[in-house]
This record gives C-alpha cells, sequence and structure tokens, in this order.
C-alpha cells in the first residue's frame, strides 16, 4: 500500500478484555515497529521486528504486550487483560533498512495509529 | 524510557515569526532526526542530520547537530499557522530502535 495502515483507529475495552491491533507496513518494508504515546508524550518504544524476527522487546512494559510477525510483513500487538494504564494510542512505523550495517538511515513511516481506551 | 528530551515544551508564536526548538540526548548516535505530528495523526519524517554532519537545511528548516554537548536544534523559519503541531527529535544510534523525546507543542497564530 501507499503508507502505513492500521485498524482498528478506535477501540474502547473493558478492563480485563484482551485486545488486538494491526499493522499493514509499506509494502517491502523489513523493519517494524510498535510504540506507545500517552496523551502529551512522545513515543515509547515497545518492540521491533526485522522480517519476522522480533530482534527487540525491551520495551514491552509487561507480560500481558505480545507481538508478532509471522509472514514478515502483517503485524499484531496484542494486549491481554487490558488494564486503565493501558489506554494509549499505539503507533506502527516501517522502514526499509535492513541491517545495522546498512549505509541508509533508519527513516520512520508512521500509521495514523490505534487509540485505546480502557474502561 | 525515552531518550531525548526537548524544550521548551510548548511554544506560541505569531505567523512570519521564527520557531526554534531543541533536544538534548545521552546516549552516542549514528544520526539524530525531526518529526511532526499532527494532532490525532501519526509522526511524519522531516529531516535526518547524521552525527559527523553540523548542519542541514531541508526548505524553511534548519537543523545543527552537536555531539560534543548531545544537543540538536530545530529552525523553522517564516512559520505559517499549518506549522502548528508537535515536533519530536528522534536518535538512532544503530541498535534498531529509534527513540524519541517528549516534544514541543508548536502554535503559531495568525
Amino acid at each position: 500500500g501507499a503508507g502505513v495502515s492500521q485498524s482498528p483507529r478506535y477501540k474502547v475495552a473493558k478492563r480485563g478484555q484482551d485486545v488486538a491491533l494491526r499493522c499493514d507496513p509499506i509494502s517491502g518494508h523489513v523493519s517494524l515497529f510498535w510504540y506507545q504515546q500517552a496523551l502529551g508524550q512522545g513515543p515509547e518504544f515497545l518492540t521491533y521486528f526485522q522480517n519476522e524476527a522480533q530482534l527487540d522487546k525491551s520495551g514491552l512494559p509487561s507480560d500481558r504486550f505480545f507481538a508478532e510477525r509471522p509472514e514478515g510483513s502483517v503485524s499484531t500487538l496484542k494486549i491481554q487483560r487490558t488494564q486503565q494504564e493501558d489506554s494509549a494510542v499505539y503507533l506502527c512505523a516501517s522502514s526499509l533498512r535492513r541491517d545495522i550495517n546498512a549505509s541508509g538511515a533508519n527513516v520512520l513511516t508512521f500509521g495514523a495509529g490505534s487509540r485505546l481506551t480502557v474502561l | 524510557s525515552q531518550q531525548g528530551e526537548e524544550d521548551p515544551q510548548a511554544l506560541s508564536i505569531q505567523e512570519g515569526e521564527n520557531a526554534t526548538m531543541n533536544c538534548s540526548y545521552k546516549t552516542s548516535i549514528n544520526n539524530l532526526q525531526w518529526y511532526r505530528q499532527n494532532s490525532g495523526r501519526g509522526l511524519v519524517h522531516l529531516i535526518l542530520i547524521r552525527s559527523n554532519e553540523r548542519e542541514k537545511h531541508s526548505g524553511r528548516l534548519r537543523v545543527t547537530l552537536d555531539t560534543s554537548k548531545k544537543s540538536s536544534s530545530l529552525l523553522i523559519t517564516a512559520s505559517r499557522a499549518a506549522d502548528t503541531a508537535s515536533y519530536f527529535c528522534a536518535t538512532d544510534s544503530g541498535d534498531n530502535d529509534m527513540r524519541f523525546g517528549a516534544g514541543t507543542r508548536l502554535t503559531v497564530k495568525p
């Protein structure tokens, strides 16, 4: 596609529910990132994929958060047993960069985000 | 945790004035990037400056980088109401994660 697509754009969940957020990156983009953005704050890194490999998940706040990218394109961020503090915008971004030694820098293209509200 | 810190947190200026935002970071970097975010939207890449560069221009944007002070500045000249947005710096340390600051919220009054 022309850009990074995220769905749903808005999600309201009751505390304790499981949610799944989807990201369709730009076709051919190797790298995929998930960020969490609280109101009035900058994006906080959650996890990074290179193709289907999850190379860094150090930013995931708890074991209730799980991300996958099984075929190296679409990615899903799953949050189990949602809590109120999970309320935020979840941003997905993709880039062409293949590895840390590539000459190209890591320029990210972001989706519009999925706004999660946990009641 | 966030790598960069922007200041000021908020900036309000009149159309036609210049806007300067600063970013400080903590670790060594390969490059530093500035992104813009309109309300309710994703971030959009504006400009990138590599660690061996000191200044870069793109249209009305001017970015400086001082690696000895671990700081960068973004200057928007002749601002327009449409420049109203949040601006974030992001550091690329080559370890495949990009760290963002808390952002500067710029308001340009017509």
